[in-house]
């Protein structure tokens, strides 16, 4: 099985950088994801990692370090749009192919102030 | 296809009746999954398919849920006798894991919102 831990809530103000940890243990491992949920919505598709190191994409980065079984969500200039749930994800290994089912954790709240 | 849709939106139930909800994947996804949410937490695994096929199944998924994808297309998911700890919202998402073709990650639809009273 998988353990996923991130934390409850992080609060930040419009302009900063705010970064997100996401620590697991896992049984077996095919790449980490990141999803934003704004309340009431589906989780929207922001990142991937599946080899260490920094992903960049515009305001939003994520690192992955698989030795440590740990992971970051990197938001720069904040902006209140980005006030959200944060949703760190693991893949399944599977055995015959690499599409396995998504492990969540309980996702990050967001909330940058003026 | 502009994504991922999901039929209704919102539904309300007496305890004790039955359900279905609807899902229509990206249109080239030959994987499709179904998740639950409840508030407060992240979405947790149900069932997935690959094209027809109902690959897995989260223990989770007692013997009151089905789930079918009878074409390979769209996919609906049953629940015989509400119970209200059913209520919570239903995620579908899909992929694929065609090589070359399309990104990694699971794109989901908007999401069915179950309240069994």
């Amino acid at each position: 099985g998988q353990n996923i831990d991130q934390p409850t809530e992080m609060t930040a103000t419009e302009g900063a950088i705010v970064q997100i940890n996401c620590t697991y243990q896992t049984s077996g491992f095919n790449g980490l994801f990141w999803y934003q949920q704004h309340a009431g919505e589906a989780p929207t598709f922001l990142s991937y990692n599946v080899l260490d190191g920094l992903e960049e994409k515009g305001r939003f980065s994520s690192f992955l370090s698989r030795s440590k079984g740990y992971s970051y969500l990197l938001l720069k200039e904040l902006q209140m749009k980005d006030s959200a749930s944060y949703l760190c994800a693991v893949r399944d290994r599977r055995t015959t192919d690499s599409w396995g089912k998504l492990q969540f954790g309980a996702g990050t709240q967001v909330v940058v102030t003026p | 296809d502009t994504g991922v849709s999901q039929d209704p939106r919102h539904k309300i139930t007496k305890r004790g009746q039955n359900v279905t909800f609807r899902c229509d994947p990206i249109s080239e996804h030959n994987r499709l999954y179904w998740y639950r949410q409840t508030l407060g937490q992240g979405p947790e695994f149900l069932t997935y398919f690959q094209n027809e096929a109902q690959l897995e199944k989260s223990r989770l998924l007692s013997d009151r849920f089905s789930a079918e994808r009878p074409k390979g297309s769209f996919s609906t998911l049953e629940i015989q006798r509400t119970e209200q700890g059913d209520s919570a919202m239903y995620l579908c998402a899909s992929s694929s894991n065609t090589p070359g073709q399309g990104p990694n990650g699971q794109y989901f639809g908007p999401g069915t919102r179950l309240t069994v009273t």
